[in-house]
Parts: C-alpha cells; structure tokens; sequence
C-alpha cells in the first residue's frame, strides 16, 4: 500500500517561494503508469489541481499558475516537490500530494494528508 | 469560473437515490472521457469513489455509480447512508493540454 507524506515550512512570507516535499513510501516512485501530483485546497473551498510529474521528469500544470510553479522529481529519494514562486495570501491553501494511477487521467488513488500553508508576514 | 459546473448541494433521505451532475462548461476540457469522482468529509483527504466516468475503484460499495451524456457526467448514489454525507467532486482530463480540472464541488446533506 503506498503511502504519501508531505513535508515544508506551514507559513511562508509573501512574494517568497513555497516549497514543499512529498516522500513517497511503500512502491517506487519510477513505477508506470504513474503520475505524482500536487492538488490545493483553500480553507473551506474546492480542490485545485496544480500539476503532476512522471518519474522521467515530464511535468504538466494548472494554465491558471502560468510559470509560478514548478515540480521536480527525485528518483533517488522517492520523492517529488512543488515550488510556487511570488506567493501572495490566495496561496493560502492545504497542499495535497497524490498519486494518478491512470497515466496522467485524473485518478487520484492515493493521498497524503496534506499540510497547511499559510502566507502571511 | 470553473470549466466543470457541480450544484452547490443536494440533498436526500436515507435509503434514497441521489444523482450530482459535472457538466463541462469550457471545450478546453476536451473530449471528457476520463471523469473521475471523490469524496471528502471534513478533515479528510479525498478518495477516489468513480474512474473513467464509469469504473470503482476496488473496495468501493456498488451504491455508487457513474455515467456521462453528452457534455454532463453524473455521479449516482443509491441506497443513501449517514456516512454518505460528504463533498463530492467531479474531475476531468484534458487532452489538448494534457492537465486536470476539479469541478467546484457538491456537499450532499443526508437527511
């Protein structure tokens, strides 16, 4: 059963770089067909799909982010990470990652827990 | 605005059906043949309860079903429990560029 954990700092200054770290555990990370996810949510609103990486590197992201965010992946360590540049307070979020176990479809499988991050000085 | 349009809420009484439309409202979205579905109580993270519009993820009870006309999927829940009170939320694939779209979400209040 893979499990996720996200890890980061939970509050961030504005127009700095949000950065956090999913750790992937119990299967590889370099495994098909999957792709590893990251996934927002405001306080008491709807999920936001930020973007998904495959173990090769390829990336894809929400159009409405343009090139604030960037996701990485690290084979080495089983993990992929998420930076998101010139965060104002609408970042304020929960930050999910997940699992797409259907090539990059959508079907989140599995998820980590997901941390708060909060932008304020 | 988002390009899958969800109700706000439904609502239903125990041992009812239930049926939350996602219709795609941007062609951005594509062909819309890969929805999925999730459901989320408060605190929790979502779970995957429907896959390429129609298919269950193992585990999850056969009182949820999907289906999809034209540019409205449809999330069906029969036989409605208390622990199907939740938010509920459609997905879906675009091709044309290759990312994921959430609907707006739909809490379901069991009566």
């Amino acid at each position: 059963q893979v499990q996720l954990q996200e890890s980061g700092p939970g509050l961030v200054e504005p127009s700095q770089t949000l950065s956090l770290t999913c750790t992937v555990s119990g299967g590889s990370i370099s495994s098909s067909p999957y792709y590893w996810s990251w996934i927002r949510q405001p306080p008491g609103k709807g999920l936001e799909w930020i973007g998904y990486i495959y173990y090769t590197g390829s990336a894809y992201y929400n159009p409405s982010l343009g090139s604030r965010v960037t996701i990485s992946v690290d084979t080495s360590r089983n993990q992929f990470s998420l930076k998101l540049k010139s965060v104002t307070a609408a970042d304020t979020a929960f930050y999910s990652c997940a699992r797409d176990n259907c090539g990059g479809g959508g079907c989140l499988d599995s998820w980590g827990q997901g941390t708060l991050v909060t932008v304020s000085s | 605005q988002s390009a899958l349009t969800q109700p706000a809420s439904v609502s239903g009484s125990p041992g009812q059906s239930i049926t939350i439309s996602c219709t795609k409202t941007n062609s951005y979205v594509g062909n819309y043949n890969l929805v999925s579905w999730y459901q989320q109580h408060p605190g929790k993270a979502p779970r995957l309860i429907i896959y390429e519009v129609t298919k269950r993820p193992s585990g999850v009870s056969n009182r949820f079903s999907g289906s999809k006309s034209g540019n409205t999927a449809s999330l069906t829940i029969s036989g409605l429990q208390a622990e199907d009170e939740a938010d509920y939320y459609c997905c879906s694939y675009a091709s044309s560029s290759s990312c994921v779209f959430f609907g707006g979400g739909t809490r379901l209040t069991v009566l």
